[in-house]
């Protein structure tokens, strides 16, 4: 049972345009929501969260959105740098807290010149 | 200030043996959580240690132990280990507050 769905495999986007993942969740009881951007053999590094109390939270050209209601949330990267490329996993927990996370399958994302 | 460091990097061990990981988290975090990364069942939470007690616990075997001293740094332990046991075994600090937590380099350990 895949509580935290990724469904884009993967994604290609030119320098400079908007990056936009996806991530769908289930449970209703994800309270807190997180972002990471992984390069293989490393562990992955943190980039932004969300509280369920909030709809949009923004750093720098990162900013993840909240829709409770559609149990979905994005994370949108402007604008995209070749940096930027790396399989991005969304996390979830039911404790408020980075704790207990639940990760989707990861978005491979390719920034091209 | 110095990130989460977990030892050893890699290790290679035989099927029935068990071992211990390390992690010293990000100074000042008091919450230590054990993720394990295999390329079928993708990064799945183990374990989490606050205060040296265990706070929350994931859908792994008895065999996938841990602790926490008081200095917050924590050891996993897996005991019989066998072949599907072979992961990338990542370590994560936080503040126990809403704040990111804060990933490891991981140790990839194998089983033959």
């Amino acid at each position: 049972d895949q509580q935290v769905k990724q469904n884009s495999p993967s994604l290609s986007v030119q320098e400079g345009r908007i990056s936009i993942l996806n991530c769908d969740y289930t449970n209703s009881m994800f309270d807190y929501f997180l972002w990471y951007k992984k390069y293989p053999a490393e562990g992955p590094t943190f980039l932004i969260s969300i509280s369920s109390i909030k709809d949009k939270n923004e750093d720098g050209r990162f900013t993840v959105f909240l829709n409770k209601s559609a149990k979905h949330l994005s994370l949108h990267i402007v604008p995209s740098q070749p940096g930027d490329s790396a399989v991005y996993f969304c996390a979830a927990s039911p404790t408020g807290t980075a704790s207990k996370l639940t990760f989707g399958t990861g978005t491979r994302l390719q920034v091209t010149l | 200030k110095a990130g989460v460091t977990q030892t050893p990097r890699y290790l290679i061990k035989t099927r029935g043996q068990q071992v211990t990981l390390s992690c010293s988290p990000i100074s000042g975090h008091r919450s230590v959580s054990w993720y394990q990364q295999t390329p079928g069942q993708g990064l799945q939470f183990l374990f989490e240690y606050f205060s040296e007690t265990q706070r929350n616990k994931g859908n792994f075997p008895g065999r996938f132990s841990g602790r926490q001293f008081s200095n917050s740094r924590s050891e996993m332990n897996v005991s019989t280990l066998e072949l599907g046991d072979s992961a990338l075994y990542l370590c994560a600090s936080s503040s126990g507050q809403t704040l990111g937590a804060f990933f490891g380099q991981g140790t990839r350990l194998t089983v033959v």
